[in-house]
């Protein structure tokens, strides 16, 4: 059984579009996160939630908007799609914060063409 | 400035043979240290967490050592397999409880029959 899954796992789309990403756990974990991975390969870190709560919004453009209907579940929405926003996106979950092992999921590479 | 350097950026080296990996860090107070193996295309995985009080974890072939003093690690590789062929991730978190993480930029191995 998949930990942390994502759909889709590509996703090709033009500039000005809107899109979302979703992400689920059956982990049981309390805390998920998105993650945005550049062409340089640095991981960085977009939002957290734990218990359905935001806990970490890092300097992201606003057209990124995340939601979690429940624990399970971080999906990722991205309105105006712009060419800068090409990258594969991570979801993990932990346990909790900090020290808690993070599980990521398989990616999403996002394409603005 | 990346509070998370790795060197080198990338090595080649012979399956059977090992290979030690560097990481230098400023992030502080200093929580935890993670190492992260991430395959092409796939999301990181776990391969050693220590905290400031551990100076060395193994995970079979793999051997994690830290300095807190001169925040400082290594990911030691021993009889490398082709299977090691990815790149690696040293990890830093801050403090207890704080859910970013700090990533550096990886190492990427490549292990050559």
């Amino acid at each position: 059984d998949t930990a942390v899954s994502q759909t889709p796992k590509y996703l090709v789309t033009q500039m000005g579009n809107d899109k979302s990403i979703k992400c689920e756990q059956n982990l049981g974990h309390d805390t998920m996160y998105w993650y945005k991975q550049d062409s340089k390969k640095f991981l960085k870190i977009m939002f957290s939630y734990n218990n359905k709560e935001l806990i970490i919004n890092e300097t992201v453009p606003n057209r990124f908007s995340p939601k979690s209907p429940d624990k399970a579940h971080l999906n990722l929405h991205i309105n105006s799609l712009e060419l800068g926003d090409s990258a594969v996106y991570f979801c993990a979950s932990s346990q909790a914060g900090g020290w808690y092992e993070q599980y990521f999921g398989p990616g999403t590479r996002l394409t603005v063409t | 400035k990346n509070q998370v350097e790795q060197s080198p950026q990338s090595l080649i080296i012979l399956e059977g043979k090992n290979c030690t990996l560097q990481c230098n860090y400023t992030v502080s107070p200093f929580s935890n240290l993670r190492w992260y193996k991430q395959d092409t295309g796939r999301g990181p995985v776990s391969l050693t967490i220590m905290t400031f009080s551990e100076n060395t974890k193994s995970n079979g072939r793999y051997t994690a050592t830290l300095d807190a003093d001169t925040k400082q690690s290594s990911l030691h590789i021993t009889a490398s397999q082709l299977s090691d062929s990815a790149s690696y991730i040293c990890v830093v978190s801050a403090v207890p409880n704080d859910y970013k993480l700090s990533f550096g930029a990886g190492t990427t191995v490549t292990v050559r029959a």
